[in-house]
């Protein structure tokens, strides 16, 4: 069974644009988590889709965005950029809330 | 409010030795617990989870957790350390309201030849 799968593995923008990042979740998992990380340290919450629709939002601003596809894969949109940006963005799935999450290998995304 | 507390920013082992990563709860209800470890630029990964049942729970590469109610803690522990468990360790709740998970901020695990 394929587990999460993140692309792309890195990402290198310049302050100001725009950067797409994209999830797989594993194959009948209808949820999809997406978390930032920086610096190595805790797990900032900032979305959840389940079933195609927006079910909950961390305390990010609105450039942080996101969409759920009807195969269940995911988007997430950073626009305008900034320095602080910079961070490894991981994606998980879940078929329910009670067996926990399966975590990608995450998305490192560098701004310049 | 839901809460999952890990009060040790570090811990430092020498190989060899038990150890011990800290995680306490607030939640209401049955709490569903789980514990992650995060090696290096890499994603999570599932360790183990207590959901009913026996209170010591086994997991992945030797590790195992006691579920102690009235003390609301969720400890992992390994007896014998070993230099490649040293990684970053996350504790977590699920939110008996959506179901989401609440995460600890972490503890960074060095085991030390």
């Amino acid at each position: 069974e394929a587990g999460v799968t993140q692309s792309p593995t890195h990402l290198i923008k310049t302050r100001g644009q725009q950067a797409t990042l994209r999830c797989s979740p594993i194959s009948g998992h209808t949820s999809v988590y997406w978390y930032q990380q920086a610096l190595g340290l805790g797990l900032q919450f900032l979305l959840w889709y389940d079933e195609g629709e927006e079910r909950n939002r961390g305390n990010f601003p609105p450039r942080f965005s996101g969409r759920q596809f009807p195969n269940y894969s995911s988007e997430l949109n950073v626009n305008a950029l900034e320095l602080e940006d910079s961070a490894l963005y991981l994606c998980a799935s879940s078929p329910d809330g009670n067996y926990g999450y399966t975590f990608g290998s995450g998305t490192r995304l560098t701004v310049v | 409010a839901q809460s999952v507390a890990q009060p040790e920013d570090q811990v430092n082992v020498a190989e060899g030795n038990p150890l011990t990563v800290k995680c306490t709860y607030s939640v209401s209800g049955n709490p569903y617990l789980f514990w992650y470890v995060q090696y290096p630029n890499r994603g999570l990964q599932f360790l183990l989870k207590y959901i009913t049942g026996d209170n010591l729970v086994k997991g992945s590469y030797g590790f195992e957790a006691e579920f102690n109610k009235s003390q609301t803690s969720f400890h992992l522990k390994k007896p014998s350390a070993l230099v490649s468990d040293s990684a970053l360790y996350f504790c977590a709740v699920r939110d008996v309201s959506n179901y989401q998970l609440i995460w600890g901020a972490g503890t960074k695990l060095i085991i030390k030849p």
